[in-house]
């Protein structure tokens, strides 16, 4: 296994247009992660599933975001009506959660999102 | 107030200097802690993952959690030109209803090792 794989790894839109990233986590995981990273910022936590089950969305998620992880496997960030605040680098992470216990977390590459 | 301070630096070394990472936090729940490695447009790479109080040594790198002080640290031994990065702290809670695994980042440490 490579690791977190994430698609595309930058991104320039105009603003208002939709943007949709794949994040493709280690395969035995079970849990993803969403986070966006701003410059000079630490990540914020966003999102994450475990399995199919979205279980937790940060405030930081507005309406104009959503994420699915239909079939447990890879997930998808879609961001429509795209703003200039969301330029960022979007992250995927993913764990492996068994018997009450929460592995490390492993991180993708980003994607790296620009609206200009 | 943020949950987990982090002075953003830039801190300047001489390779072969012995680096010390620092961050604090507040929230008295959480026990488990990371250290990640982040290089310009890159993705966080783990380094460090520790468990409540106490010491863990990797190589080069030790890192160092006191829940009492609300207070961890990271040290780099004889640091290198390639340790140049950005170092983030990371921390979770394990709450027993359901432990989410989210992290919680400082902002993180920019280091440069010069030659």
């Amino acid at each position: 296994d490579t690791g977190v794989s994430q698609d595309p790894r930058h991104k320039i839109t105009k603003r208002g247009q939709n943007v949709t990233f794949r994040c493709d986590p280690i395969s035995e995981h079970n849990r993803l992660y969403w986070y966006r990273q701003t410059l000079g910022q630490g990540p914020e936590f966003l999102t994450y599933f475990q399995n199919e089950a979205q279980l937790e969305k940060s405030r930081l998620l507005s309406d104009r975001f959503s994420a699915e992880r239909p079939k447990g496997s890879f997930s998808t960030l879609e961001i429509q009506r795209t703003e200039q605040g969301d330029s960022a680098m979007y992250l995927c992470a993913s764990s492996l959660f068994r018997l009450g216990i929460n592995t490390e977390a492993f991180f993708g590459q980003g994607t790296r999102l620009t609206v200009v | 107030q943020k949950e987990v301070e982090q002075d953003p630096g830039p801190l300047s070394v001489p390779e072969g200097a012995i680096v010390s990472l620092n961050c604090t936090y507040s929230n008295s729940a959480f026990q488990y802690f990371m250290w990640y490695r982040q290089y310009s447009r890159k993705g966080p790479e783990l380094l460090m993952y520790t468990y409540s109080s106490g010491n863990k040594e990797d190589g080069r790198f030790t890192a160092q959690v006191d829940k009492s002080s609300k207070y961890i640290s990271l040290f780099i031994r004889d640091s290198q030109p390639s340790d140049s990065a950005t170092y983030l702290c990371a921390m979770t809670q394990f709450i027993s209803s359901g432990n989410t695994g989210k992290l919680i980042f400082g902002q993180g440490t920019t280091l440069q090792v010069k030659p």
